[in-house]
């Protein structure tokens, strides 16, 4: 079982350039998220999705917009990268609501330079 | 507003030591709880969470934590650390309305010989 798989693994951009990063779940889960982390700020919800078809904003979402064309597919855009998006990007994903399941599967991580 | 704090950035312990990682949230309503480790390079794994009941609560890799509503805290805790532990912590905590998972800035644990 594969479970969350992220691509691509590192990637380095220069600014105003633009990239997607791709999720997938072989779970078919309803659920999926997308995190960054950053040195002491953990990780910070920038958006969700609890269907296909559909998204919602997380906590920093200013800057990506996403897209939930199949179920088992949450894809994160930058339309025009910024220093300030270099970090690590983490997709995650759910069978239920996060606060009723029992468990959020995370994918590797994908490293993303801006310079 | 609603936030989560670790108030540890980094602790280091023996192995064989007890460990205790401390996490604080600030919600309106009690909200779901749940602490998760990261190895280095991986992605997080959930140790244990807390949703109602029983408010010592056991996970994976021998942890426990406990929820104190009168503290706001929920720390995690472990009788005797082993060198495979050391790895980073995230406390995390969700509303009971919607999906919005909000993490600490995370605890990482060193274990010394």
């Amino acid at each position: 079982n594969a479970g969350v798989t992220q691509t691509p693994k590192f990637r380095v951009l220069k600014t105003g350039q633009s990239m997607t990063l791709l999720c997938a779940q072989d779970m078919n889960h309803e659920y999926m998220y997308w995190y960054r982390q950053d040195p002491g700020m953990g990780l910070r919800l920038i958006h969700y999705s609890v269907g296909e078809g559909t998204t919602a904003k997380g906590e920093v979402p200013d800057g990506y917009n996403v897209s939930r064309l199949k179920k088992q597919n949450f894809l994160l855009g930058l339309e025009s990268a910024a220093p300030s998006q270099t970090s690590v990007y983490f997709c995650a994903s759910s069978d239920r609501d996060t606060r009723t399941n029992e468990k959020l599967f995370f994918g590797s991580g994908t490293q993303l330079s801006v310079l | 507003a609603q936030s989560v704090t670790q108030p540890d950035i980094h602790i280091t312990v023996s192995e064989g030591a007890s460990l205790e990682l401390r996490c604080n949230y600030s919600y309106g309503a009690t909200p779901y709880l749940f602490w998760y480790v990261q190895s280095p390079g991986q992605g997080l794994q959930l140790l244990l969470k807390y949703f109602s009941g029983d408010t010592l609560v056991q996970g994976i890799k021998g942890f426990e934590a406990e929820f104190k509503r009168s503290q706001s805290s929920f720390n995690l805790r472990k009788p005797s650390v082993h060198w495979s532990d050391a790895a980073e912590y995230f406390c995390a905590v969700a509303p009971y309305n919607n999906n919005d998972m909000r993490f600490g800035a995370g605890t990482r644990l060193t274990v010394k010989p």
